[in-house]
């Protein structure tokens, strides 16, 4: 089974900074990473598949990079609703998994 | 749109069993597959089950396999997972999400989700 690390576990920022969130395989899983953010009693909503490819509705301030092992959720200048758990997920090897998740909080 | 609609959630002791389904619309139901990703209480995200758009394969996680089954209804557009030998661990939401791809491919990404039916197991 894939294990997905994101680190940092909590990102505090103020709205217009900019945030970048990691998420790091222990191997390779090509770019088959999708992001999901999810807020508080709500159910997780998906950001980007395929590393990068980004979901119907999705602001162009999120982007998505990386192949491999290493990739990287980045936000441009956050807005009030984007502070999120954010949470990466590998499908190259079965069963998919979830890395444990990024919490971006207002600072 | 698309919807997902999660029923049957509630309070169960060890042991017994429960069943949840999901009702689907806004979309060709009989084009996709479907998942159950479980979240316990304030913990991550954790896949359980799949079944494909026809229904003609099912995979589980290792957690819950020989104790839960996935179904479908394409009459009813529904989806359910039937959970058997219930223990603490499978306290969680539980949500139904669409595969993000259509037809016979499996994506493996979930790009629509329900709001979640919450299975609490206490004694």
């Amino acid at each position: 089974e894939i294990v997905l690390t994101q680190s940092p576990a909590t990102l505090s920022l103020s709205p217009g900074e900019r945030a970048t969130l990691s998420c790091r395989a222990s191997q390779t899983v090509s770019s088959y990473l999708a992001w999901y953010q999810q807020k508080p009693g709500q159910a997780p909503r998906l950001l980007f598949s395929d590393a990068s490819n980004r979901a119907t509705g999705i602001p162009a301030r999120f982007s998505g990079s990386g192949s491999g092992t290493d990739f990287t959720l980045t936000i441009s200048s956050l807005e009030p609703e984007d502070f999120a758990v954010y949470y990466c997920q590998q499908r190259s090897n079965w069963p998919p998994t979830f890395g444990g998740g990024t919490k971006v909080e207002i600072k | 749109q698309v919807q997902l609609v999660e029923s049957g959630g509630g309070v169960v002791q060890p042991g017994r069993s429960l069943r949840l389904s999901c009702g689907a619309s806004g979309f060709k139901f009989t084009n996709y597959g479907m998942h159950w990703v479980r979240q316990a209480p304030g913990r991550g995200l954790e896949w359980v089950a799949f079944i494909w758009y026809d229904g003609s394969n099912q995979y589980y996680a290792d957690s819950v396999k020989g104790r839960f089954t996935i179904s479908r209804d394409s009459s009813e557009k529904t989806v359910s997972l039937q959970m058997n030998s219930l223990t603490v661990e499978d306290t969680a939401v539980y949500y139904c999400a669409r595969d993000r791809s259509g037809g016979t491919t499996m994506a493996g990404f979930f790009d629509y989700w329900g709001q979640g039916a919450l299975v609490t197991v206490s004694a």
